[in-house]
């Protein structure tokens, strides 16, 4: 079945830091590509999104290109805050439901 | 803009007892999606229903059951709940948009059983 895998954290940068947060996919067809950040204590949000090849979604200063041949969607930002202090999840969308790395914790010191 | 309602927001039950939780999905939104979160884990898939009709199912236990009802809201039934049903419950809605409907979702039911 199609999967997700992320880097494993925590990633611990200081602020202003650049950040890289690596996501490869598995997949038969063409699946769009999703990040969401969850903060302590709430819901999953949706951070950016990529529908095809060669895609870059961008929110909030982050950014993720969707690349079919190394069947990738890294997340990227270029100066972290202390604020994106949060668990990052690279995902896919198959068919009726999403599937979900593992989730990478990213934490930001001051 | 509205996003998707769940309720209660924490539930505490003791073991072998039942549970319900609701989902009030964004307006014009078609599909439902329940999903579970245990500590320090990703989201896993249960169930999921487009038009009241079940459409994807995951790894939700036989002990559990959901439905989406006419007016698009979902509950989530759960019963002889056991220890390691504690977890957060998320609902998500997508309009049916083929693949490119990103999922939004709520901020969960934080589930604790005794």
């Amino acid at each position: 079945g199609d999967s997700v895998t992320q880097m494993e954290g925590p990633v611990t940068l200081s602020e202003e830091a650049f950040l890289t947060i690596n996501c490869t996919y598995t997949a038969t067809g063409y699946p769009s590509l999703f990040w969401y950040v969850q903060y302590p204590g709430e819901g999953l949000q949706l951070l950016l999104k990529a529908t095809k090849a060669d895609d870059k979604g961008s929110n909030k200063g982050f950014e993720a290109t969707y690349r079919k041949e190394t069947t990738s969607f890294h997340l990227e930002k270029g100066s972290v805050q202390v604020s994106d202090s949060a668990v990052y999840f690279c995902a896919l969308r198959d068919g009726n439901k999403l599937v979900f790395g593992a989730g990478t914790i990213l934490r930001v010191k001051s | 803009a509205a996003g998707v309602i769940q309720s209660p927001r924490h539930l505490i039950k003791e073991k072998r007892e039942t549970a319900t939780l609701k989902c009030y999905p964004i307006p014009r939104h078609d599909t439902v999606y329940w999903y579970q979160q245990g500590p320090g884990q990703d989201p896993q898939f249960l169930i999921s229903f487009y038009e009241k009709m079940q459409s994807d199912k995951g790894s939700i236990p036989d002990r559990f059951s959901a439905q989406q009802f006419s007016d698009y809201h979902s509950e989530l039934n759960m019963s002889s709940l056991e220890l390691g049903d504690s977890a957060l419950y998320f609902c998500a809605s997508s309009s049916r948009d083929g693949n490119n409907s990103p999922l939004h979702f709520g901020n969960g039911t934080r589930l604790t059983v005794t």
